[in-house]
């Protein structure tokens, strides 16, 4: 009975590239969330999305971030032309349905920026 | 704006004492309060979720109460030990804020054997 896997654990980019990070979502779970925690912080809402589509992105920036949820394989959030300020832990969490319905999360992948 | 406040951000207690950890929130109309267990470079560990409903929620050593009218949770760590060292999160859901669940900046507790 999986949880959510989130992978890499941990990923090492030089400034400029590309960073993927992937989300599997709990068995059964439709709905996913991309959270960010900066050092020293807690966590911030980035986006939601269901199956194929983003229902909130609010909380990412608006230039070199995406993600998506496509309808087969697991959720991807990317980072173009990273930036030191990118370094960060970013944590998924999946829920059965949206709403109210408990979120739960993964190990989270930690970005480190050269 | 939904805020959520813990206050202290750290606090080092030590080992065998009984301690609080205090959140508080801007809003009444909650989903539900979370507290999470975060070890340093870790992921975050569900410890007690209270429903909008419930007044309180406990395992084992901890508690956890929910006053949804004066916008304040309480965890309650009895009997503290030093594996009990780490950084306690507290996640509110609220209703206006749809998807989101906002996080405290959380209380790093030291237990000082």
């Amino acid at each position: 009975n999986a949880g959510v896997m989130q992978n890499p654990r941990h990923l090492v980019r030089r400034r400029g590239q590309e960073a993927r990070l992937r989300c599997s979502p709990m068995k059964g779970h439709s709905h996913v969330y991309w959270y960010r925690q900066l050092p020293e912080e807690g966590l911030k809402f980035m986006v939601y999305l269901q199956k194929e589509n983003i229902i909130d992105e609010s909380g990412m920036p608006k230039e070199r971030f995406s993600a998506e949820f496509p309808k087969e394989g697991p959720s991807i959030l990317r980072i173009q032309q990273v930036v030191r300020g990118d370094s960060a832990a970013y944590f998924c969490a999946s829920s059965a349905t949206g709403d109210n319905q408990p979120q739960h999360f993964g190990d989270g992948t930690r970005l480190s920026i050269l | 704006k939904q805020e959520v406040t813990q206050i202290p951000a750290a606090l080092s207690v030590p080992e065998g004492e009984n301690l609080v950890l205090n959140c508080s929130f801007t809003d009444s109309a909650i989903y539900n309060l979370q507290w999470f267990r975060q070890d340093p470079g870790k992921g975050l560990t569900s410890l007690l979720l209270i429903q909008s409903s419930q007044r309180e929620q406990t395992s084992g050593r901890l508690n956890a109460s929910l006053d949804k009218s004066s916008g304040r949770s309480t965890l309650y760590i009895a009997a503290s030990q030093p594996g009990d060292s780490a950084t306690y999160l507290c996640a509110v859901h609220f209703y206006s804020s749809a998807s989101k669940i906002i996080f405290g900046s959380g209380t790093r507790l030291s237990i000082r054997p």
